[in-house]
C-alpha cells in the first residue's frame, strides 16, 4: 500500500561516479521534492516540480539534478558525487504547491560515497 | 540561518506520562505549523498540524499549542507509549510570499521507555 516508494533503500557509489536515485508515487499529486538530510540535521529541500515545472533551490549545487518525465516518476541525478554528498535523499508529494499543504515522504535512500 | 529551532536533540519519558516536545521559529511570516513523526529507516510521516488562526489543535493523544506572540509551538502526547518513540520534526511554512516551502528543524529524538 506504499503511496511514494524511492529505490533503491541503500546505495554505495564511488567519488565521482555518476549516481541515480529514482522515486514514484501512486498517489497522482502535482508536486513531488527531493530532500537531503544528513545526520543530526534538518532535511533540505534540494528542489521541486510543479507537474513539469521545475524549481530549484538557491543553494543546490549544480551537481544536482532532477528528471520528472511524467506524474509517476522523479529521479535525482548526483553528477560527480562527493563525500559531502553522504546523506539520506528523501523523495516527497503534495496534492498542490501552497503553504497548507501536507507532504507524503517515502522512506528514502540513503547515500554513501566511498 | 535556522528559522525553524528544535533545541532538545533528545528527549525521555516513562509510559503513560507526558511528552512535551518544543518548537521556536523566527519568521514572522510562517503561518501554518506541522509535526512529522519519523521512525528509523521510514520517511516522516505527517502527525499534527495547526493554522495560525488557532491557538490549538488536538488529535486523540496529540495536541499541538502555538503562542504566536513567543513565535513557540508545542506538541504534547498524553499519554505517551513505547511505540511514540521517533524522532519528531516541527515544519512551518507560510500561504504567501517565498515562504510557502516548508521549512523543517533538526528533530527531536523521542524515547518512551516502559
Amino acid at each position: 500500500d506504499a503511496m511514494v516508494i524511492q529505490n533503491p533503500r541503500y546505495q554505495v557509489t564511488q567519488f565521482g561516479k555518476p549516481v541515480t536515485l529514482s522515486c514514484s508515487q501512486t498517489l497522482n499529486h502535482n508536486v513531488m521534492y527531493w530532500y537531503q538530510q544528513k545526520s543530526s540535521q534538518a532535511p533540505k529541500l534540494l528542489f521541486h516540480y510543479y507537474d513539469k515545472d521545475f524549481n530549484n533551490e538557491a543553494d543546490t549545487p549544480d551537481n544536482f539534478q532532477s528528471r520528472r518525465p511524467n506524474t509517476s516518476f522523479c529521479f535525482l541525478d548526483i553528477r560527480s558525487p562527493g563525500l559531502g554528498d553522504a546523506a539520506m535523499y528523501l523523495c516527497a508529494t503534495s496534492r498542490d504547491f501552497g503553504g497548507n499543504e501536507k507532504l507524503f515522504f517515502g522512506s528514502g535512500t540513503q547515500l554513501s560515497v566511498l | 540561518d535556522q528559522q525553524v529551532k528544535q533545541n532538545s536533540p533528545s528527549l525521555s519519558v516513562q509510559e503513560g506520562r507526558i511528552s512535551i516536545l518544543n518548537c521556536d521559529y523566527t519568521n514572522s511570516m510562517f503561518d501554518y505549523f506541522l509535526w512529522y513523526k519519523k521512525y528509523p529507516a521510514e520517511g516522516p510521516t505527517f502527525l499534527i498540524s495547526i493554522s495560525s488562526i488557532k491557538d490549538k489543535n488536538e488529535d486523540g493523544r496529540f495536541t499541538v499549542f502555538l503562542n504566536k506572540s513567543a513565535k513557540h509551538l508545542s506538541l504534547h502526547i498524553v499519554p505517551s507509549q513505547p511505540g511514540d518513540s521517533a524522532v519528531y520534526f516541527c515544519a512551518a511554512s507560510s500561504s504567501g510570499g517565498s515562504n510557502y516551502k516548508l521549512t523543517f528543524g533538526k528533530g527531536t529524538l523521542l524515547t518512551v521507555n516502559p
